[in-house]
């Protein structure tokens, strides 16, 4: 079964910092990677997505992410980090194929809350 | 303009109760959504839906009900609440059950079961 872990339940960070958050997965291929952000009281919003090509992505925000097949990871990065980017942030896969009923779900990780301090 | 709303933001009922929320999208997406995000924050899908169609309905109790009156709407209702049924709700949806496709959230119903 494919899974999503996201080592890091809290990170703390000062504003300016750079930032990484790690996600790795497990899974038979490939699959379809994405990375959501949850502001407080707020639904979930995509801040970037893979499904082939460069490995590294650019996404909204100032956020990019890197897929590195060979660890089976794909860490969020931002250089600099703005006191509005403290939030809870959720790495996601999907599998590529159909393979039965279940494939049409994206499964989250736990998550990880980013704090900034001002 | 809201892409998906859900109603009610907050719900707090007793232990036995019925309850439905609602979930509509302005966005002509085809597939709908149904997650439970629980204390600790893990969100799992429960339902979804493509064209009125259910296509994903994982382990859930058969408590839980939806229903879909057109591909816009999406709605959850829930008989005979539980303790362990207060979580937060998040209605979603896509432009089709391509995975490939973004899920747009709503801004979830927060269900406290007394």
């Amino acid at each position: 079964a494919q899974s999503v872990t996201q080592p890091d339940i809290h990170i703390t960070v000062s504003e300016g910092a750079s930032l990484e958050l790690r996600c790795n997965y497990s899974y038979g291929a490939t699959p379809y990677l994405f990375w959501y952000v949850q502001s407080p009281g707020q639904g979930l919003q995509l801040l970037l997505k893979y499904f082939s090509g460069d490995t590294l992505v650019q996404g909204i925000k100032g956020f990019e992410a890197e897929f590195k097949r060979s660890q089976s990871s794909f860490n969020l990065r931002k250089p600099s980090v703005h006191w509005s980017d403290a939030a809870e942030y959720f790495c996601a896969v999907a599998p590529v194929a159909y393979s039965g009923a279940g494939s049409y779900q994206l499964t989250f990780g736990k998550g990880t809350k980013l704090s900034v301090i001002p | 303009d809201t892409a998906v709303s859900q109603t009610p933001k907050y719900l707090v009922t007793q232990m036995g109760n019925d309850k439905s929320i609602k979930c509509e999208q302005n966005l002509g997406h085809d597939t709908m959504y149904w997650y439970k995000q629980d204390s600790k924050k893990f969100l799992k899908i429960m339902f979804s839906y493509n064209n009125k169609e259910l296509i994903i309905n994982e382990t859930v109790p058969n408590r839980f009900s939806p229903k879909s009156p057109d591909k816009a709407h999406l709605n959850l209702h829930i008989n005979s609440l539980e303790l362990g049924d207060s979580a937060v709700y998040f209605c979603a949806s896509s432009q089709d059950r391509g995975l490939y496709n973004e899920q747009f959230f709503g801004p979830g119903t927060r269900l406290t079961v007394l």
